[in-house]
């Protein structure tokens, strides 16, 4: 039971340049989210996806897109990536219902050059 | 707009000491109100949560107090251990909602 798996763990990018993030999970949860972390700015949400086939905006989506094609998987997309995406990007699963633990992965660090 | 405040955003205890770590929340629909910690390198996990029906939680070391109508929620750590070094965040949501904000974060360095 792997849990949350994020790939990859570590990416550098040139300005403009695109890229996938992926994230899966092994639990059978119906929630999925993608989380950025800055210094001084906490988690902030990106995008969430509250089931197989659905995706909805978090707080700061502008500059990323998702998909949801299966239960378990969950993209992050950077089609024209710029210095202010260098961050922390950790993607995370709840159950749902009253199960509302959210479970993390262990991150990717991009940096935009 | 920040709709959960977290202070301090670091903080030094000795050994054995007590760790406060204090949040605050403007939207009166949050009902649900966890706490996640995280060590260097890797992400958050669940530490405990609290629901305003009850005014505090406590799960060994970790206490949730909760002040409904000041709409605040604070995490105390105590006899504070070097292995409670990590970064803590705070978060509020809505029942049924299952999406969560967080904090700014608090670093913890506990020192021997």
């Amino acid at each position: 039971n792997a849990g949350v798996t994020q790939t990859p763990k570590f990416r550098v990018l040139k300005t403009g340049q695109s890229m996938t993030l992926l994230c899966a999970q092994d639990m059978n949860h119906e929630y999925m989210y993608w989380y950025r972390q800055d210094p001084g700015m906490g988690l902030r949400l990106i995008h969430y996806s509250v089931g197989e086939g659905t995706t909805a905006k978090g707080e700061v989506p502008d500059g990323y897109n998702v998909s949801r094609l299966k239960k378990q998987n969950f993209l992050l997309g950077l089609e024209s990536a710029a210095p202010s995406q260098t961050s922390v990007y950790f993607c995370a699963s709840s159950y749902g219902g009253d199960q509302e633990t959210q479970y993390f992965g262990p991150g990717t660090r991009l940096l935009v050059l | 707009q920040q709709q959960v405040k977290q202070s301090p955003q670091s903080l030094i205890v000795q050994k054995g000491g007590i760790s406060i770590i204090n949040c605050a929340y403007e939207n009166t629909a949050f009902d649900y109100f966890p706490w996640y910690q995280q060590f260097p390198g890797k992400g958050p996990a669940l530490l405990i949560a609290i629901r305003p029906d009850v005014s505090e939680k406590k799960e060994g070391r970790f206490t949730i107090s909760f002040n409904k109508s000041a709409k605040q929620f604070s995490l105390h750590i105590m006899d504070s251990q070097p292995g409670d070094s990590a970064t803590y965040f705070c978060a509020a949501g809505r029942t049924g909602f299952q999406k969560l904000v967080f904090g700014t974060g608090t670093r913890l360095l506990v020192s021997p």
